[in-house]
């Protein structure tokens, strides 16, 4: 079956760089998602990768997918305060427009 | 464009009360979907509607029904509500793929007492 997986804290400072990883084990996954929501907030997607490629970059954003060891990272460069959020990893199979989501990682980002 | 909207933002039921949670959506979306989210849990699919006229159970549809009226809307109902239901419900709606994603609206937090 699918399942999701990521570590549920990370804590940085403002300026370093964020890494968010992320593990799935269902190797038919179409595209993988990253999802932020803000406190109080619904979901919003920031950037997804298809699964035939390895890298997407997108402003402070760098997504790296392996696909060898079904592992996903979000990088965030410059991290600031208002990039405190909890971060979800989702993918989705071929043919299907349902998600699987992960549990959701709480990033903190500290002055 | 309001995106995907949610009625309503919060609630508080007693124990076997029943309740219906609206959800509308203007981007002529043809997939739409119910989550709840708890703490440690993620997001869990409780229903989901790939077109008009048709429903589907997610991962957690016990106790729940849906109802996609139209292709705006779609509610979730709960016909006795119990504690465990206690929760943020999430509404969303996507587009043909091949991206399929998904817009989420701003949750309704729903307390069983």
């Amino acid at each position: 079956g699918e399942d999701v997986e990521q570590s549920l804290f990370l804590s940085v400072r403002e300026g370093d760089s964020s890494v968010i990883n992320c593990t799935y084990t269902d190797s038919s996954s179409t595209y993988l998602y990253w999802y932020k929501q803000e406190p109080g907030a619904g979901l919003q997607l920031l950037t997804y990768i298809f699964s035939n490629m390895d890298m997407k970059q997108d402003q402070r954003l760098t997504v790296l997918l392996n696909k060898k060891d079904k592992h996903l990272s979000l990088r965030i460069a410059d991290t600031q305060t208002g990039d405190s959020a909890i971060y979800f990893c989702a993918e989705s199979l071929s043919g299907y427009s349902t998600l699987t989501f992960g549990k959701g990682t709480m990033l903190l980002v500290s002055p | 464009n309001a995106g995907v909207t949610q009625t309503p933002k919060f609630q508080v039921l007693k124990t076997g009360q029943s309740m219906t949670l609206q959800c509308a959506q203007d981007m002529n979306h043809n997939s739409m979907y119910w989550y709840r989210q708890d703490p440690g849990m993620g997001l869990r699919l409780i229903y989901y509607s790939a077109s008009e006229g048709t429903t589907d159970k997610g991962e957690v549809p016990n106790g729940y029904n849906v109802s996609r009226l139209n292709k705006r809307e779609f509610s979730l109902r709960l016909e006795s509500a119990a504690p465990s239901q206690t929760s943020v419900y999430f509404c969303a709606s996507s587009g043909e793929g091949p991206d399929y994603e998904q817009y989420f609206g701003p949750g309704t937090r729903l307390t069983v007492t």
